[in-house]
C-alpha cells in the first residue's frame, strides 16, 4: 500500500519564476492538504482540496494556487516566486468518513530553493 | 486564534534515558484535537497520536506515553528508555473544530538528539 508520494523531491528556481509541485495521496484517500515548512519552523497550512475544489485556505497570498484531479492527486502552483518561498512543501492526505475525516498522513515533501 | 508552543528547541540525551517533550496550546474552542508528529531527517511527518479534547485519559504505546492536562493546556510526550532511532524533530499540533482534523496548527518543533 503506497503512502503519499510527491514529486519532484528537490527543485531550484529563480525569483519571478513559477513552479508546480505534485502529490499523489495514499490509496483510498480523497482529501489533500498542502503545507509549507520553512527551515527550523513547523509546517503552515496552505490549503485543502476535496472533490476537486479548494475547501479551506490558510493565510497565503493568491500566488499560491492548487488543483485536484478526478483521481484525487493534486498540484500546488506558486507564481512570481520570492526568496521567502524557499521551503519544504508537504502534502498530506486523508479520507472522509461518515463522521468527518480521518487523520492526515504526510508525504516526504518537495524541497524548493528560490535563488 | 490557535497557537502551539514548544519551548524546548533542542534536547540531547544519552540512550536509555527518559525524555519529556513539552507542548502548550492556546485555543478558545471547547472542542479540538491535539496531535504529535515525528519528523526524521528524511522529512516525512510520521503520525504518532491524536487526542480529542474531551478525552483526558493518558495514553501509553510501547515506550511512548502522552499526558494531556486540559487545566494547564498541555499535551506532553514522554519517551521511555530512549533509543538512537528516536532522534528526530517532534511536532505538537492542534486542529480547530470544523476542519475535520485538517488545517493543523503546528508548534515550532523540538529536536531530540539521542546519542549512544
Amino acid at each position: 500500500d503506497a503512502g503519499v508520494t510527491q514529486s519532484p523531491t528537490h527543485l531550484i528556481k529563480t525569483r519571478g519564476q513559477q513552479v508546480t509541485l505534485r502529490c499523489s495521496p495514499k490509496s483510498g484517500h480523497d482529501t489533500v492538504s498542502w503545507y509549507q515548512q520553512a527551515l527550523g519552523q513547523g509546517p503552515q497550512f496552505i490549503f485543502q482540496y476535496y472533490e476537486e475544489e479548494e475547501r479551506q485556505r490558510g493565510n497565503f497570498p493568491d500566488r499560491f494556487s492548487g488543483h485536484q484531479f478526478p483521481n484525487y492527486s493534486s498540484e500546488l502552483n506558486v507564481n512570481a516566486l520570492l526568496l521567502g518561498d524557499s521551503a519544504l512543501y508537504l502534502c498530506a492526505s486523508s479520507f472522509r468518513t461518515g463522521r468527518g475525516r480521518e487523520t492526515q498522513y504526510f508525504g516526504p515533501g518537495t524541497r524548493l530553493l528560490v535563488l | 486564534a490557535q497557537k502551539v508552543t514548544q519551548a524546548q528547541t533542542e534536547i540531547s540525551v544519552v540512550e536509555k534515558e527518559d525524555v519529556t517533550l513539552d507542548c502548550v496550546y492556546e485555543t478558545r474552542d471547547t472542542t479540538y484535537y491535539l496531535f504529535w508528529y515525528k519528523q526524521p531527517p528524511s522529512g516525512e511527518l510520521v503520525f504518532l497520536i491524536r487526542r480529542n479534547s474531551f478525552d483526558e485519559q493518558n495514553e501509553i504505546s510501547g515506550r511512548y506515553s502522552w499526558n494531556f492536562q486540559k487545566s494547564t493546556s498541555s499535551f506532553n510526550f514522554t519517551i521511555t528508555a530512549s533509543q538512537v532511532v528516536d532522534s528526530a524533530v517532534y511536532f505538537c499540533a492542534l486542529s480547530p473544530p470544523g476542519t475535520g482534523f485538517q488545517k493543523l496548527v503546528f508548534g515550532t518543533g523540538t529536536r531530540l538528539l539521542v546519542s549512544p
